[in-house]
């Protein structure tokens, strides 16, 4: 099984709203991302967490926050969020992380995506 | 920093032509190369890898790709396209940064073959 879930598909929200977007993989990875996708752009990387502790936040801003509950799965919850921020949201995860001082990369698969639209 | 440059935007075949997307990167240490693939509505899906070995990958599909050092290059090949394979390939980096594996993605390519 080499599949990364995502729900909603599509979630549409106003400003004002309180949202969760939800992640799960069952490969027994124990690194999982969160990227950004606009349209016609790469995805951006915005969160890493390795073994359920965050490890990265490229500069996100505080109205997205991340949840690792257990190592299968990956929570982003959002709260007054920008028309802006309307975008794709992948899910991605990986074997393992590269270690400080050490030497090696995994694939990241990726899931299908919550398509946000934020009013 | 890393960064991935694809020069080709937009690229327009017929069937049975043969394809090749470049993609070069800049990083100053040891890199992994990927390509994966977005199909029209379509998650994104790994189409090949490169980590050490032979600089010649092959991939699902029909796909190759070449990694060449010292040009900094990892371009996507297919000697014969089909319909199917319209769709935007993503190049791909990954590299130490801080302690962590990063990846950089490029722009992409969007590629449209015409029955």
């Amino acid at each position: 099984d080499t599949e990364v879930t995502q729900t909603p598909k599509h979630l549409v929200m106003g400003m004002t709203n309180k949202k969760s977007l939800k992640c799960e993989q069952h490969m027994g990875h124990r690194a999982m991302y969160w990227y950004k996708q606009k349209a016609k752009k790469p995805p951006e990387l915005m969160f890493v967490y390795s073994y359920e502790k965050l490890s990265i936040n490229e500069s996100v801003p505080s109205r997205f926050s991340p949840e690792c509950p257990n190592s299968s799965l990956l929570n982003l919850h959002l709260h007054a969020l920008q028309p802006e921020d309307s975008a794709l949201y992948l899910c991605a995860s990986s074997q393992d992380l590269l270690l400080a001082g050490g030497g090696y990369t995994d694939t990241q698969y990726f899931g299908p995506g919550t398509r946000l639209t934020v009013l | 920093a890393q960064s991935v440059s694809q020069h080709n935007h937009h690229v327009i075949l017929s069937e049975a032509a043969s394809l090749e997307l470049g993609c070069n990167y800049s990083y100053g240490g040891t890199v992994n190369l990927f390509w994966y693939v977005q199909y029209p509505g379509q998650h994104l899906q790994l189409l090949l890898k490169y980590f050490s070995g032979d600089p010649l990958v092959k991939g699902i599909k029909g796909f190759e790709a070449e990694f060449i050092k010292s040009k900094f290059s990892f371009n996507l090949r297919k000697p014969s396209v089909q319909w199917s394979d319209t769709a935007e390939y993503f190049c791909a980096v990954t590299g130490n940064s801080g302690g962590y594996q990063k990846v950089t993605f490029g722009t992409g390519t969007k590629l449209q073959v015409i029955p």
